[in-house]
Order: structure tokens, then C-alpha cells, then sequence
């Protein structure tokens, strides 16, 4: 079964740090790009990040741009979000999917990041 | 960036009826264009892609027209089971933009 299971989330402090995992199954990773997004009530849904499948094209949304890091270990089919300096607008729910133009386009569960002290 | 104009942002509807939910991109977009589905607490799923192809194991109910700009979403004989808030998603280029979404509530 295709799949994408997350895990990391959780309460950090203003200026802290968090890294989020992703792991894939059912499906050929290192053939996939990879997205974050993430979502709030009141910004919708925001894309945050994308890696290629070989990890060597990488890009940022502005808003986390010099803060959040991406990376994989295609040996292990795991997608990362490492994010730093972090603040209370970065809370939200935090999703991993594959690229919008993938088949199959799936996404992982989610997981809530709160930002605060 | 390209920005998703998507309408209305809520809808009500009876079982059995028919809703249409449209996007507009800021941008030519060709088909580039997902529709998604999420219900609360529960993260998005892939209806659409390419504007107009059924994802596996979806519904005949959900369709999807449009190219260039315009795009709009279809849900006929509508089942309690769609209650749920429907996304258009563009991937034609980076940053990957969303619709603000349509809540649908069935009657």
C-alpha cells in the first residue's frame, strides 16, 4: 500500500528547533520529488518546501527560506524537515505528499507544530 | 507567484444534488491543475489530476473540466460522505499554490 507515515511535531519554544520525518512505502522513492506544506486556519494551505528525487534540487518557500532545511535518505525512504529559529506564525499543521504532478499524489497525516512559549 | 481563485468558499447542498466549484489560475497553467478533498482532522486526498482525470479508486461522481486559466470541479448525485472541503492545487510552477477551498456541507 502506498504510504507516506509521518512522525516529530510537537510544542517548542520561540527560536527553537524541530525536525520532522516522513517515511515512504508502496512506493519507488528515490523516484519521487518530494513536497512539505503546511496548514493554518487562517493562511490555508501553504507549500513550504520541495527536494528532488536524487536530493540535488531544492527550494524554499520565502516565508522559511535561511530557517527550514530539507533532506532524504533514499536508503531508507525517508523525507526530513529539519526547521530552526522558530516562530509562533510557524505553527500549523505540517504535511509531507509527493510532488503535486506525481502519480500517485499522496500525503502523509500530518503533524501539528506549536510554536510558543 | 501564481494565485488560485477558488469559488464559493462554502456551499450547501441536498443528497443527490449536484454542486460545481470553480478555480481560477493568475496565471496559463495548461492542465496543471490537482483537486483535493479533506475531511477534519484528516489530512488532503487526491481526487483529480490534470485537470480532468478520475484518481484510482475515486468515485465516477467527481469530475473535473478546464485548461489554460479556468477550472471547475463536479460532484454529482451527492452522498452524505462528501461532506468535506474541496482544494485545487496548481503544479505548473513553483512555489505549488492552492485554492482558499470550499466548504460543503450536505443537507
Amino acid at each position: 500500500q502506498e504510504q507516506l507515515v509521518q512522525s516529530g511535531g510537537g510544542l517548542v519554544k520561540p527560536g527553537g528547533s524541530l525536525r520532522l520525518s516522513c517515511v515512504a512505502s508502496g512506493i519507488p522513492f528515490s523516484g519521487y520529488y518530494m513536497m512539505w506544506i503546511r496548514q493554518t486556519p487562517g493562511k490555508g494551505l501553504e507549500w513550504v518546501s520541495y527536494i528532488s528525487g536524487r536530493g540535488d534540487m531544492i527550494d524554499y518557500g520565502e516565508s522559511v527560506k535561511g530557517r527550514f532545511t530539507v533532506s532524504r535518505d533514499n536508503g531508507h525512504n525517508k523525507l526530513y524537515l529539519q526547521m530552526n529559529s522558530l516562530r509562533p506564525d510557524d505553527t500549523a499543521v505540517y504535511f509531507c505528499a509527493t510532488d503535486g504532478a506525481s502519480n500517485p499524489v499522496i500525503w502523509g497525516q500530518g503533524a501539528l507544530v506549536t510554536v510558543s512559549s | 507567484d501564481i494565485q488560485m481563485t477558488q469559488s464559493p468558499s462554502s456551499l450547501s447542498a441536498s443528497v443527490g444534488g449536484r454542486v460545481t466549484i470553480t478555480c481560477q489560475a493568475s496565471h496559463d497553467i495548461s492542465k496543471h491543475v490537482n483537486w483535493l478533498q479533506q475531511k477534519p482532522g484528516k489530512a488532503p486526498e487526491l481526487l483529480i489530476f490534470d485537470a480532468s482525470n478520475l484518481a484510482l479508486g475515486v468515485p465516477s461522481r467527481f469530475s473535473g473540466s478546464g485548461s489554460g486559466r479556468h477550472f471547475t470541479f463536479t460532484i454529482n448525485g451527492l452522498q452524505p460522505e462528501d461532506t468535506a472541503t474541496y482544494y485545487c492545487q496548481q503544479y505548473d510552477d513553483l512555489p505549488q499554490t492552492f485554492g482558499q477551498g470550499t466548504k460543503l456541507d450536505i443537507k
